[in-house]
């Protein structure tokens, strides 16, 4: 049983296309969070939600608490976002991990 | 600010000697988390500290793993005797939490384990 679901696992878009990745729970959460994972391992916080949406850039999460779902939009994709993008929800004293959906981006 | 610091970035060992990760938070930070990642299992949080105390372990695998604070400028996580199914990479981050929220997460570089 996964407390978090991503998809898609993999996707692959050309430069330019709008791209979505989505995450659904199951758990009660005090926060959502989108990590992105470049090849060389490094992982950064994007953003961490309890209610709306955040924008940064060319990135934009929102989050329905109602039905416990979260996504992750690139507007104008770009090579250089080709990474793992991992969703992670904190419940309590635990952190809870999508398996992560590979984004490519192709020139 | 340099960031949430680890070492060794890279360990190579043998099955049966004890292995020891480090992590040096950010400075004001009072939340530090380990984490694991393995291609079969993704992420897993081992164990969550506040204000150096632990408060959550129940993601350390056995009691071969260990892990202390023993101030808030520095962190280790142990592991022995190591096995070859440690083999992964161990992520530290920190976050300044308040109100049940951990706040927003900042990760090291890891520390990829071989045990060989």
């Amino acid at each position: 049983k996964n407390e978090v679901e991503q998809s898609p696992q993999n996707l692959t878009a050309q430069e330019g296309e709008f791209i979505t990745i989505n995450c659904s729970y199951s758990v009660g959460i005090s926060a959502l969070h989108w990590l992105q994972q470049h090849p060389g391992g490094g992982i950064v916080s994007l953003f961490m939600l309890s209610s709306g949406k955040k924008k940064h850039g060319r990135l934009i999460a929102t989050i329905n608490i109602q039905e416990k779902h979260s996504s992750l939009h690139i507007t104008a994709s770009h090579p250089r976002d080709s990474a793992v993008y991992i969703c992670a929800v904190n419940s309590g004293n635990q952190f809870y991990f999508g398996t992560g959906t590979s984004l490519t981006v192709i020139p | 600010d340099a960031g949430v610091i680890q070492s060794p970035r890279h360990e190579v060992t043998e099955m049966g000697q004890e292995v020891t990760l480090r992590c040096k938070p950010i400075s004001g930070h009072n939340s530090l988390f380990w984490y694991r990642q393995t291609m079969m299992r993704g992420l897993e949080l081992l164990i969550y500290f506040n204000n150096n105390v632990p408060i959550d372990d129940s993601g350390m695998p056995e009691d071969r793993f260990s892990a202390k604070m023993p101030n808030a400028s520095f962190s280790t996580l142990k592991i022995q005797p190591s096995e070859p199914r440690d083999s992964a990479v161990y992520f530290c981050a920190s976050s300044f939490g308040r109100g049940g929220n951990t706040g927003e997460l900042f990760f090291g570089e890891g520390s990829r384990l071989t045990v060989l």
